[in-house]
């Protein structure tokens, strides 16, 4: 079957780095997205990866590991507005283009 | 503002019911996707426009289906309503239809079925 792993909740302190981990067991993968989404508010895009490694855009960073199914989100210099729900989405051609996302990770951040 | 509108915000309706939700992409795009956000599910893919036609599809349900007008605009349509169909519903576009570029996504259609 098709599966996204992260982890449900995680607390980190403001001006500390924080790395969400998203594991994945899809066929016809290509690629993963990392989507920030406040709450009652629209998703909106971080990053895509659909080579192996680090992706850096500003504070955020996104990695990926092909082999080993597994990518993480990695924020720096956290700021309280960072304090949101973190999407991993994989896009597969398994038979049919499709999205699949994980369940989220809810970060707070702690003053 | 991302520049996707989805209308109306807020639609309440009974079961076995049909409703319609509209979006309008960013200018320039020609790509449209839906979305179903329920609390118990997280985000659901349910289908992709490209240009007027049908480009991926997720775990839409036979109760529901889309399309894109020649104007880029797209409708989704709900039927046969049932109270698990309460969810956020979001509509996103982007510029290609390769589904891996950056997507755009609306503020929202709150649907509560009574």
């Amino acid at each position: 079957g098709q599966n996204i792993d992260q982890p449900t909740e995680m607390t980190a302190t403001e001006g500390a780095i924080v790395q969400i981990n998203c594991t994945y067991q899809t066929s016809g993968f290509n690629g993963l997205f990392w989507y920030q989404q406040h709450a009652g508010e629209a998703p909106t895009f971080l990053s895509y990866n659909v080579l192996d490694g680090l992706e850096e855009k500003g504070r955020f960073s996104s990695f990926l590991s092909r082999s080993k199914g597994y990518s993480y989100l990695l924020l720096k210099e956290l700021q309280m507005k960072d304090s949101a729900s973190y999407l991993c989405a994989v896009y597969t051609t398994s038979g049919t283009y499709k999205y699949i996302f994980g369940t989220g990770t809810r970060l707070k951040v702690l003053a | 503002d991302s520049g996707v509108t989805q209308t109306p915000k807020h639609l309440i309706t009974a079961t076995g019911q049909r409703v319609t939700l509209r979006c309008s992409p960013r200018s320039g795009d020609l790509s449209v996707y839906w979305y179903q956000q329920s609390l118990d599910q997280g985000l659901q893919f349910l289908i992709q426009y490209y240009n007027g036609e049908e480009r991926a599809k997720g775990n839409i349900l036979e109760r529901f289906s889309a399309q894109q007008f020649p104007d880029l605009h797209s409708e989704l349509n709900l039927s046969s309503l049932e109270l698990g169909d309460s969810a956020l519903y979001f509509c996103a576009s982007s510029s290609t239809g390769d589904g891996t570029y950056e997507q755009y996504f609306g503020p929202g259609t709150r649907l509560t079925v009574t």
